[in-house]
């Protein structure tokens, strides 16, 4: 168990819908990092926030969004869903000194019909 | 860019015999590199880290060294077990740049008995 906790582990929603993902972090630890898996695109970062604060952007399209709380849990929220949204979510957060270890969470997974 | 090869799956071995997996990468100056492991149905564990040439990471008998002059970072375990099948991802952080995880697209294990 890493410590980082994910809900939902599944989720099935139509196209054109809205869907909230929720990370809580390790204890402790300020950084919360949200990557996509699927099938023909693999891992990808999608966004990072520290503290509170985004610190890094990757390939997260428009129609998806994230905070992280003052309690230090965040939510990636993912609008206008398409086919192609389809795929596991992951968390993963990280603390200071941690040599850039980041510890991942089970991951949500998103089916769109 | 920063990038991640690692060599294709599926690799398909007898429980006992040697792994080597392949993972070299492109960076400037000098990234950290990990191996984090999915087991099926699970998120990404860390399974082992190096943060500086010539550095070897070890865990659970696996084993890979960070070699600056090839750019790579093999794993390798010397007597494998079916518990041991997973799907392995290589994966670098250019904290110069931001301390995101860039993973390899992954290579499969399968062992059997």
């Amino acid at each position: 168990d890493s410590g980082v906790t994910q809900t939902p582990k599944h989720l099935i929603t139509a196209t054109g819908q809205r869907v909230t993902l929720r990370c809580s972090p390790r204890s402790g630890d300020l950084s919360v990092y949200w990557y996509q898996q699927s099938l023909d695109q693999g891992l990808q970062f999608l966004i990072q926030y520290y503290n509170g604060e985004e610190r890094a952007k990757g390939n997260i399209l428009e129609r998806f969004s994230a905070q992280q709380f003052p309690d230090l849990h965040s939510e990636l929220n993912l609008s206008s869903l398409e086919l192609g949204d389809s795929a596991l979510y992951f968390c993963a957060s990280s603390g200071r000194g941690s040599s850039y270890e980041q510890y991942f969470g089970p991951g949500t997974r998103l089916t769109v019909t | 860019g920063n990038s991640v090869t690692q060599m294709e799956g599926p690799v398909t071995l007898s429980e006992e015999a040697f792994l080597t997996i392949n993972c070299t990468y492109t960076a400037t100056g000098y990234p950290s590199l990990f191996w984090y492991v999915q087991y099926p149905g699970e998120g990404l564990q860390l399974l082992l880290k190096a943060t500086k040439a010539d550095d070897k990471g070890s865990n659970k008998g696996f084993e890979a060294t960070y070699r600056k002059e090839t750019t790579s970072f093999h794993l390798e375990k010397g007597s494998v077990q079916v518990s041991d099948s997973a799907v392995y991802f290589c994966a670098l952080v250019a904290p110069w740049n931001t301390d995101k995880l860039i993973f390899g697209t992954g290579t499969r294990l399968q062992v059997f008995p």
